[in-house]
């Protein structure tokens, strides 16, 4: 069983680039989420999915768009990519029928240079 | 709404020592609680959690937590820690019913030392 699938592991971008983060479930879970970790500082809520079609914003939304367009993939678009988006970027997903437990990706090292 | 404070942002321990790990939440309503592992470089895991019944809980790797709803604590316990156990410990609570707003701690940087 695959889990939470995340991709790319790692990339560099330059300010003002964008791109696409990719995550892809298998486990069936309505609910997914993107969050950003930074040194000392946790896990930030960027945007969540209660399920296909439907998603909403997190705690640090800007610059971020998000899309839910099945119930497995739940990619996170960086627009014009700044510096203060450097983090590390994991992906999650939850269902209450699997105990409430909330399963992450590996997670994507992204630097804006 | 729900908060989660873990009042320790590292702790250094030496190699078989017991260790606690300190997490204290805040919340009017019932909630389920977790503890989460972070290895360097990797996402975070299931350690254990509290859904209901037994206050205490044991997780993998020989971790377990207490669930003190009066002093509205969930501290991680392990009685002999390994260097392999050096990570981030990241304490976790979600309201019941609300299965998608969960609100994780600063985390906990446990350093094993041999």
């Amino acid at each position: 069983n695959a889990g939470v699938t995340q991709t790319p592991k790692f990339r560099i971008l330059k300010i003002g680039q964008s791109m696409t983060l990719q995550c892809t479930q298998d486990m069936n879970h309505n609910y997914m989420y993107w969050y950003r970790q930074d040194p000392g500082m946790g896990l930030k809520l960027i945007y969540y999915s209660v399920g296909a079609g439907i998603t909403d914003k997190g705690e640090v939304p800007n610059g971020y768009n998000v899309s839910r367009s099945t119930t497995e993939d739940f990619p996170l678009r960086l627009e014009l990519a700044a510096p203060s988006q450097t983090s590390v970027y994991f992906c999650a997903s939850s269902w209450p029928g699997s105990g409430n437990t909330i399963y992450f990706g590996e997670g994507s090292w992204l630097t804006v240079v | 709404a729900q908060s989660v404070t873990q009042l320790d942002s590292q702790v250094p321990v030496f190699e078989e020592a017991p260790v606690e790990l300190r997490c204290n939440y805040s919340s009017s309503v019932s909630v389920y609680l977790f503890w989460y592992v972070q290895y360097p470089n990797q996402g975070l895991q299931l350690l254990l959690k509290y859904l209901s019944g037994s206050t205490l809980v044991k997780g993998i790797n020989g971790f377990e937590a207490e669930f003190n709803k009066s002093q509205t604590s969930f501290h991680l316990r392990k009685p002999s820690v390994h260097i392999s156990d050096t990570a981030e410990y990241f304490c976790a609570v979600t309201a019941e019913g609300q299965g998608f707003s969960f609100i994780f701690g600063k985390g906990t940087r446990l350093l094993v030392k041999p």
